[in-house]
Order: C-alpha cells, then sequence, then structure tokens
C-alpha cells in the first residue's frame, strides 16, 4: 500500500506569514491527492484535492497545492494566513484505498 | 443529502467490557473506512471495506478489534475486552472510489 509523509509535526506562524506543507507519497502508479483540514473540535473536512489536469489545484479558503509528479510531492501552500487557519492539516493519497499522512498542527499567532 | 452518521457520540466503558460502534455511511458510497484519533495525534487507519471485496484489516492493533459491513451498508465496529488505550476518537468515513471521503462526527470512546 502506499505510504504517505508529512515532515512538518508542527508549524507556528504569525498571521500574515505564508504557509507551505509538505507531503510526500510513495505510489508510482496513478493516484488522487487530497488535503484536509480539521479545525479544533469539528470534523476534519475537504481542503482542496487533485485528480487529474492543471497540477496547480485551488482550494477553500485561499489555499492552493501544486502537484509535482516528479518529486511525488503535493504540499499545500497559503500567501498569507490568518488566526483562523489553526487547525491539523492532513495530507491524503488515493490510489485505490486512501491513506492519511501523520498530520500538521498549524498554530497561527495573532 | 445526508451525511455520514455514528453512534454513539460518547461512550464511557469499564475496562474489560466489549464497546460496539455504528456507522452509517453516505447511501451508494461503496467505500468505508474506520480510523482512530488520539489526543494530539494523527489519523490511524484500523480498517476498509470496499463493495463486496474482502476488507482490508492490515491496520487492526490487536485481535480485541473486529469489524463487519452488513448489506454493503452499516458497519460495526467492535472492541472486545476494552483497555484503556483504546480510548480515542473512533471515525468513520465513506467515499465512492477514488474519490474524496466524508467524515462522520466521530465516537469518543474513554476507558476507565
Amino acid at each position: 500500500a502506499q505510504s504517505v509523509s508529512q515532515h512538518n509535526h508542527h508549524v507556528i506562524l504569525s498571521e500574515a506569514a505564508s504557509l507551505e506543507l509538505g507531503c510526500n507519497y510513495s505510489y508510482g502508479g496513478t493516484v488522487n491527492l487530497f488535503w484536509y483540514v480539521q479545525y479544533p473540535g469539528q470534523h476534519l473536512q475537504l481542503l482542496l484535492k487533485y485528480f487529474s489536469g492543471d497540477p496547480l489545484v485551488k482550494g477553500i479558503k485561499g489555499f492552493e497545492a501544486e502537484f509535482i509528479k516528479s518529486k511525488f510531492s503535493f504540499n499545500l501552500r497559503k500567501p498569507s494566513v490568518q488566526w483562523s487557519d489553526t487547525a491539523e492539516y492532513f495530507c491524503a493519497v488515493n490510489a485505490g484505498d486512501m491513506r492519511f499522512g501523520a498530520g500538521t498542527r498549524l498554530t497561527v499567532k495573532p | 443529502g445526508a451525511g455520514v452518521s455514528q453512534s454513539p457520540s460518547n461512550k464511557v466503558t469499564e475496562k474489560g467490557k466489549d464497546v460496539e460502534l455504528r456507522c452509517d455511511p453516505i447511501s451508494g458510497h461503496t467505500a468505508l473506512y474506520w480510523y482512530r484519533q488520539s489526543l494530539g495525534q494523527g489519523l490511524e487507519f484500523l480498517i476498509y471495506f470496499q463493495g463486496n471485496s474482502a476488507p482490508d484489516k492490515s491496520g487492526l492493533p490487536s485481535d480485541r478489534f473486529s469489524a463487519e459491513r452488513t448489506g454493503g451498508s452499516v458497519s460495526t465496529l467492535t472492541i472486545q475486552r476494552t483497555q484503556q488505550e483504546d480510548s480515542a476518537v473512533y471515525l468513520c468515513a465513506s467515499s465512492l472510489v477514488y474519490s474524496e471521503q466524508y467524515f462522520g462526527p466521530g465516537t469518543r470512546l474513554t476507558v476507565t
């Protein structure tokens, strides 16, 4: 089965800082890629997804992610974070079944 | 339509007792997953059902854990002889094949 690596366990930023969260996966075939977010006390919800086409995908709340096939990566970015972006972020890969990364906790200081 | 539902929302049980957690997936979703999320931890995959195929049980932590999915719809996760380390939030998700998952609200299990 494929595996998913999120290298940053906990990221702390100040408001207006730029964000990039890393995600790498190990699977050589066709994959669908996802980022999920879990705000404190809430359900996991989909942030954005990539199935095919433009490797730069836009999601909700100003987030975007870029699929780089040669690097097996799908990093999440946001140009300017807000305090309300404080949450846990999970990368996921589906190549027939879904596998999640360990998650990255983002803390944005006001 | 309705989302993924789970019951109970909270369960407190004594060490050594058995518990059953229920998941009602979105109608038509062929894939169903169970995960465990402990405080400050990520998502721990437990088990995966896809259609009529044999489930992928590779994530079950011990033989005290089992799950079934009846009629390709509702699923029950059973934990026998619960231990304190079983305390966690148990999440269920469903999806179409290769598509995004929709998560339920979870069952918070506390073993005293």
